[in-house]
């Protein structure tokens, strides 16, 4: 159980262009879902929570018109590189909390993102 | 606010041999802690989990870690290491119901030789 998928796994795209990016709780609902960037051999870092039905949260640093975030069901988050440019260019893993006493993140397998 | 230290960067073990890697962490109360594993190029999986409780956590794979609040630590154990377990290991804290944002370590890379 608690299997998270993303789409694409890996994406080229020329710059200026938007980039759309998938992430599904394939079999639970996850009201909260959590988006993070990670560069080579680095840890990961937390870009903003997504929340359905509402606004995402974004951390300090990240530009929220930069990357959209829409959470409109239970099972589905996603992000909106828009304008993409070559520093865009990096491993955007998603990841989906389930509910309960004890809640956990369960990650999605990535995406590849190149921006030429 | 919460932190985590991941010591050792990168760990070389035989195959067979047993595995110890270290985390450290800085929270106020009592932390919700998690170790992740991650293969190149591959999300996160979950390898195990403390919330309360009994302070040996078993995980999956053959791995466990034991919560010691004197020493702040979670220290992954396996006593016998595979070729398979080649990876990076991402330590985390979490805050608790109702703030489940994350903080990782900066991971410790894990090579297996023959």
């Amino acid at each position: 159980g608690a299997v998270v998928s993303q789409h694409p796994s890996r994406v080229i795209c020329k710059s200026g262009t938007s980039v759309k990016i998938e992430c599904r709780s394939l079999d639970f609902q996850a009201t909260t879902m959590f988006w993070y960037r990670q560069f080579p051999k680095q840890s990961l870092m937390l870009m903003a929570t997504s929340n359905e039905g509402s606004k995402a949260t974004y951390e300090q640093g990240v530009e929220k018109d930069k990357f959209l975030i829409n959470h409109a069901s239970l099972t589905l988050s996603t992000l909106t590189v828009t304008s993409a440019h070559p520093e865009d260019s990096s491993f955007y893993i998603c990841s989906a909390l389930t509910s309960g006493a004890f809640r956990t993140q369960y990650f999605g397998p990535g995406t590849r993102l190149l921006v030429l | 606010a919460q932190s985590v230290t991941q010591p050792d960067i990168h760990i070389t073990v035989s195959e067979g041999a047993s595995l110890e890697l270290r985390c450290n962490y800085s929270y106020g109360a009592t932390p919700y802690l998690f170790w992740y594993v991650q293969s190149p190029g591959q999300g996160l999986q979950l390898l195990l989990k403390y919330f309360s409780g009994d302070t040996l956590v078993q995980g999956i794979k053959g791995f466990e870690a034991e919560f010691k609040r004197s020493q702040s630590s979670f220290n992954l154990r396996k006593p016998s290491v595979h070729w398979s377990d080649a990876a990076e290991y991402f330590c985390a804290v979490g805050a608790g119901f109702g703030n489940e944002k994350l903080t990782f370590g900066t991971g410790t890379r894990l090579t297996i030789i023959p």
